[in-house]
């Protein structure tokens, strides 16, 4: 079975500071991991994904993720928060057969001027 | 290119009522997924197309619940005598491939089903 676990529902930072939002996976395979942003009335945006390949993974607006075997995490990180930054973030797994996503229940951040 | 859109962005509907939820995929995606997601949780899978044909709908809540895609493209999500508990942001996505492990879906901006 496959899920993930965000620890965090809400993170406030300051504009700035270092960004760290939790994510923590259960798999019966290798784990395939990805993180999303939703932005309010948007859809979910793509930020980066885990595929076995590099463990530190690079996505988009300067975030990344490190996949953690041992300690079966996947966290995302970004050195400096901007207020843009602001929205819902969710971690999310692949299953078995790749046809479906087990998501978090999301960690929302605020940054504060 | 356009994305993954959805209609319509908001209905409101009657307990009982009947009601259809559209999804567009991005253009020459083979893989459909649609996903419930209700307030202050992440998405929840109800099913999964390849082509025309559902080959997945493990999360399908009940019957009450089905969805097509006659011509491998559009999808419409389907649920009939709708009871409050249905009301969730309903979305959809598509990816390019099979929908194999690491493909990544792109996600509609969501229909807001409220059931009064």
């Amino acid at each position: 079975a496959q899920s993930v676990t965000q620890l965090g529902s809400h993170v406030s930072v300051s504009e700035g500071a270092l960004v760290l939002l939790r994510c923590n996976y259960s798999s019966s395979v290798p784990p395939y991991l990805f993180w999303y942003v939703q932005y309010p009335n948007q859809g979910l945006q793509l930020l980066l994904k885990y595929t076995s390949a590099a463990t530190l993974v690079k996505g988009i607006n300067g975030f990344e993720a490190e996949f953690k075997k041992s300690e079966t995490s996947f966290h995302l990180t970004k050195p400096s928060a901007h207020m843009s930054d602001a929205a819902e973030y969710f971690c999310a797994v692949n299953g078995n057969t790749g046809n479906q996503f087990y998501f978090g229940t999301g960690t929302s951040l605020t940054v504060i001027p | 290119g356009a994305g993954v859109s959805q209609t319509p962005s908001n209905k409101v509907t009657e307990k009982g009522k009947y009601v259809e939820l559209r999804c567009d995929p991005i253009s020459g995606h083979t893989a459909l997924y649609w996903y419930r997601q209700s307030l202050g949780q992440g998405p929840e899978f109800l099913i999964y197309f390849q082509g025309t044909g559902a080959a997945d709908d493990s999360g399908l809540p009940n019957d009450r619940f089905f969805a097509v895609r006659p011509e491998g493209s559009v999808s419409t999500l389907k649920i009939q005598r709708t009871e409050r508990g249905d009301s969730a942001v309903y979305l959809c996505a598509s990816s390019l491939n099979s929908g194999a492990r690491g493909d990544t879906q792109y996600f509609g901006p969501g229909t807001r089903l409220t059931v009064l």
